[in-house]
């Protein structure tokens, strides 16, 4: 499975989007890209998954590059319930691997 | 929407005893999954299962064993519990296709002394 990049911590204000970046250059092409979250001491959340196209839920919009190497998930209106571990996973099958993910801090 | 229910939420146990963790799932998913998870680790897969009495090693297997008797319950079990077993335990589920994503439960939170 391919391997995931993500920055450590980011901040945003209550309100503002929120734009977290992963980078999975070494993706193949039956790899989908999966964004999950974690909330103190909860159980993770699946938030959005995609193979090519971008995507769009009640919950984020998931943009892929065209050549597949990247990502972003946006959360278009960040509140402080939205301060989490946000963790990007490729994979083909259901194996999934957690790294250690982007700690999102919004604050007021 | 899809509830992933592990007994216990806080667990204490003495080294050597046997540990039961027991996690169902009420969506009739065919997945369930166990992982573990530790600061600076991540989550790690322990065992999975694809069917009734089906199991599969994942990647740290060594010291647990699974047990799928019915479909909506997957039980993880310590034969031997020792102290690097302590640890938060995950359960999940997901859908018959390979790409279905994971409804975890919130976890439990094993100490052993």
């Amino acid at each position: 499975d391919a391997k995931t990049t993500q920055p450590p911590s980011m901040d945003c204000a209550e309100g503002r989007a929120a734009n977290l970046p992963c980078n999975h250059s070494t993706i193949s092409g039956n790899e989908y890209v999966y964004w999950y979250r974690q909330i103190h001491s909860q159980g993770p959340q699946y938030i959005i998954h995609g193979l090519k196209n971008n995507e769009t839920n009640e919950m984020a919009s998931l943009i892929i590059t065209e050549d597949r190497k990247s990502s972003t998930l946006i959360l278009p209106h960040a509140t402080l319930r939205d301060t989490a571990v946000y963790y990007c996973i490729v994979i083909a099958g259901s194996r999934l691997t957690f790294g250690e993910g982007t700690q999102l801090t919004v604050n007021p | 929407d899809v509830k992933v229910t592990q007994s216990s939420r806080y667990l204490v146990k003495r080294t050597g005893e046997k540990v039961f963790l027991e996690c169902v799932q009420d969506m009739d998913h065919e997945n369930m999954f166990w992982y573990r998870q530790d600061p600076g680790l991540g989550l790690r897969l322990i065992y999975f299962s694809y069917d009734v009495k089906m199991k599969e090693k994942g990647d740290i297997p060594e010291g647990y064993s699974v047990s799928r008797e019915k479909k909506e319950r997957f039980s993880l079990i310590l034969e031997s519990a020792s102290t690097n077993q302590t640890s938060m335990y995950l359960c999940a589920s997901s859908e018959g296709p390979r790409n279905s994503p994971l409804h975890f439960g919130n976890g439990t939170r094993l100490t052993v002394t």
